[in-house]
Parts: structure tokens; C-alpha cells; sequence
């Protein structure tokens, strides 16, 4: 299984939309996907399991969806703290796979 | 709070090894796998295996497989990566997190993460 994460780079303003994707090269079974967010010299955080469900104590706008083999992470509004890379994540499989992650950066 | 907490920063010569420790503070180890994974300088996440405490037994990246040893202590909630025979390439932050595996009729992602531990390998 292969995650890819187009662009590399999203360059977007607080309060606007964002709308990430990840593409798996095959079926997810059970659509155990999940998102990380990571911040400069931080340890990643999760964000969305099981490609729509929020983990504890993430704020409702962040969202995820899929269709088919395309997942997608939807920031409805961008706060300063949400910029950084995020990752996507094929749960539970060894070896782990990883998109190469999408950067949101201020424009 | 519930946290994993890594041990501290290392620099070691080519060719020598490194254990990194990751313990698990507010709760116990249970039916969960630690995971180890590493990040080089400007790049992403790399797995690098996992270890279940409860049962004890580990798998590895391919990579790694030759020169590396998962463990995990039940009975002080900590885990171990050992790695031999370091590389310069081998110059990461390795971070410890919990879950990555399937069990129970489903399958895990990785809900809590260690706050990583730079490992330098310069001659």
C-alpha cells in the first residue's frame, strides 16, 4: 500500500478553508486511515482514526471524509495553531505506512 | 495525564549503538503495541517496528531488521529500541507511540506519541 499526499505545499490565510488529500494505491480496508498534525520540533498528533472519526479533544473543524481509495482532511477554518505538516497514516499495518505529508504554510 | 515520556538526546561514533527509552506515565501497558518510528532532519515519518508488552513480541522494518531490538518492561511501563552498528544516516528524532497495530476486531492508530529523542551519529 502506497499513501500519496499531493501538493507538498498548501499556502493558505487564517479563517480560510482547507481541504487535504491522501490517496491510497489500494482499497483501505475498513477505512482505517488516520491524519497527524505536527508542528516545527513537535511530536505528531493525531487528529482523525478511521478516516472520519476525531480524536479526543480536537476542535469539530477539523474533518475527514472518504471516497473510494481518496481520503481527505477539511479544516473549515484555519486557526494560527493549524499550520505544519500533516500526515496520513494506514492504521495498524506492519510495516506502518505513511503519506509523505502536505505542509500548510501562512500565506 | 497519560503521556510517554522518551529519554534524553544522544550523540554517538559510526558504528557504535544507541538505546532509547519511551515510558509510558499515568497508566499501564495493556493489550497496546508501542511503535517506534524516526524523522530525519526536513523529511517525514519512518516506521521503524513495533513491540507488543503484553505479549512480547516485536516486528521490524526491513531496513532495520539486522540491527535493531525492540523490548518493552511490564513492570516499569517502558519500552526500549536498541539500534547497532549506527550510521550517519541513521541521525534522527526517533519517536515512541502507542497503538499501530490490529486487535480486537479492528485496527489502531497512533494516539499518543513520545516527545522524541535526538540521536546524533557524527564521527
Amino acid at each position: 500500500l502506497v499513501l500519496t499526499q499531493p501538493p507538498g505545499t498548501l499556502s493558505l490565510s487564517p479563517g480560510e478553508r482547507a481541504t487535504l488529500s491522501c490517496r491510497a494505491s489500494q482499497s483501505v480496508s475498513n477505512n482505517y486511515l488516520a491524519w497527524y498534525h505536527q508542528k516545527p520540533g513537535q511530536a505528531p498528533r493525531l487528529l482523525i482514526y478511521d478516516a472520519s472519526s476525531r480524536a479526543t479533544d480536537i476542535p469539530d473543524r477539523f474533518s475527514g471524509s472518504v471516497s473510494g481509495t481518496e481520503f481527505t482532511l477539511t479544516i473549515s477554518r484555519l486557526e494560527p495553531e493549524d499550520f505544519g505538516v500533516y500526515y496520513c497514516h494506514h492504521q495498524g499495518n506492519a510495516p506502518g505506512t505513511f503519506g509523505q505529508g502536505t505542509k500548510v504554510e501562512i500565506k | 495525564q497519560v503521556q510517554l515520556v522518551q529519554s534524553g538526546a544522544e550523540v554517538k561514533r559510526p558504528g557504535s549503538s544507541v538505546k532509547v527509552a519511551c515510558r509510558l506515565s499515568g497508566d499501564t501497558f495493556s493489550s497496546s503495541y508501542i511503535t517506534w518510528l524516526r524523522q530525519a532532519p526536513g523529511h517525514g515519518l519512518e516506521w521503524v517496528g513495533r513491540v507488543s508488552p503484553l505479549l512480547g513480541i516485536a516486528h521490524y522494518a526491513q531496513n532495520f531488521q539486522a540491527r535493531i531490538t525492540l523490548t518493552a518492561d511490564k513492570s516499569t511501563s517502558t519500552a526500549y529500541m536498541e539500534l547497532y552498528s549506527l550510521r550517519p544516516e541513521d541521525a534522527a528524532t526517533y519517536f515512541c507511540a502507542r497503538g499501530g497495530y490490529c486487535g480486537d476486531g479492528r485496527c489502531y492508530a497512533l494516539d499518543l506519541w513520545g516527545q522524541g529523542t535526538p540521536v546524533t551519529v557524527s564521527s
